[in-house]
């Protein structure tokens, strides 16, 4: 079982609605990512929050809109998305020591319809 | 950016052979994971390596870090079934500037092992 929880599984969603990914970790990490990830291709970074602040924006367009509402919590709020933007979205945490692994959830299979 | 080269990017082999991946760069590493993801899952650290010349065996893997800490592989022996599935090396470089956390993913091998 994996430690970093993400719901939902899978979601579909037409190009004119507003939803939600949620992600949660209890291990105290204060680093926390998203990544999107297409098929049998490597994990692509989005978006870092370290001590619930943004650190990284990789240039992800406006309709990906980041939050962290606390240090447990990660959300990725979508809308307006297009047919492209399916693929698997990542959330993985990290403590703060400098060489230290991600941990990953299992992540939301996204279809955009 | 930063590129991490990974070879192959599909390997296909029988039950009971042996496999190795490889992953490099032009830059020096602090250091380097390894993951391996398997269909509807998120990834899942098999090891880190932090010491240049680093040996770490897990089971039937066995890891190296280059020397110079630009390079890694991962040997699997006699491959089982239950191997399969994309390999990916990941790595934080010590001269990267903004990148508290941020770690850069090689391209991934695909590993299938047949009965």
């Amino acid at each position: 079982d994996t430690e970093v929880t993400q719901t939902p599984k899978h979601l579909v969603m037409g190009m004119t609605n507003k939803k939600s990914l949620k992600c949660e970790q209890h291990m105290g990490h204060r680093a926390m990512y998203w990544y999107k990830q297409k098929a049998k291709k490597p994990p692509e970074l989005m978006f870092v929050y370290s001590y619930e602040k943004l650190s990284i924006n990789e240039s992800v367009p406006s309709r990906f809109s980041p939050e962290c509402p606390n240090s447990s919590l990660l959300n990725l709020h979508l809308h307006a998305l297009q047919p492209e933007d399916s693929a698997l979205y990542l959330c993985a945490s990290r403590s703060n020591s400098y060489n230290s692994p991600l941990h990953f959830g299992n992540g939301t299979r996204l279809t955009v319809t | 950016t930063q590129l991490l080269e990974q070879s192959p990017q599909f390997l296909s082999i029988q039950e009971g052979e042996n496999l190795t991946v490889y992953c490099n760069s032009s830059s020096v590493f602090s250091s380097l994971q390894w993951y391996r993801q398997e269909p509807g899952e998120g990834p899942v650290l098999l090891v880190t390596v932090v010491t240049g010349g680093e040996v770490k065996k897990l089971k039937r893997l066995t890891f190296q870090f280059g020397d110079a800490r630009k390079d890694s592989s991962l040997h699997i022996t006699a491959a089982q079934p239950g191997d399969t599935g994309l390999y990916l090396c990941a790595g934080v470089w010590e001269d990267t500037t903004d990148s508290w956390g941020k770690f850069q993913f090689g391209a991934g091998t695909q590993v299938v092992v047949t009965p």
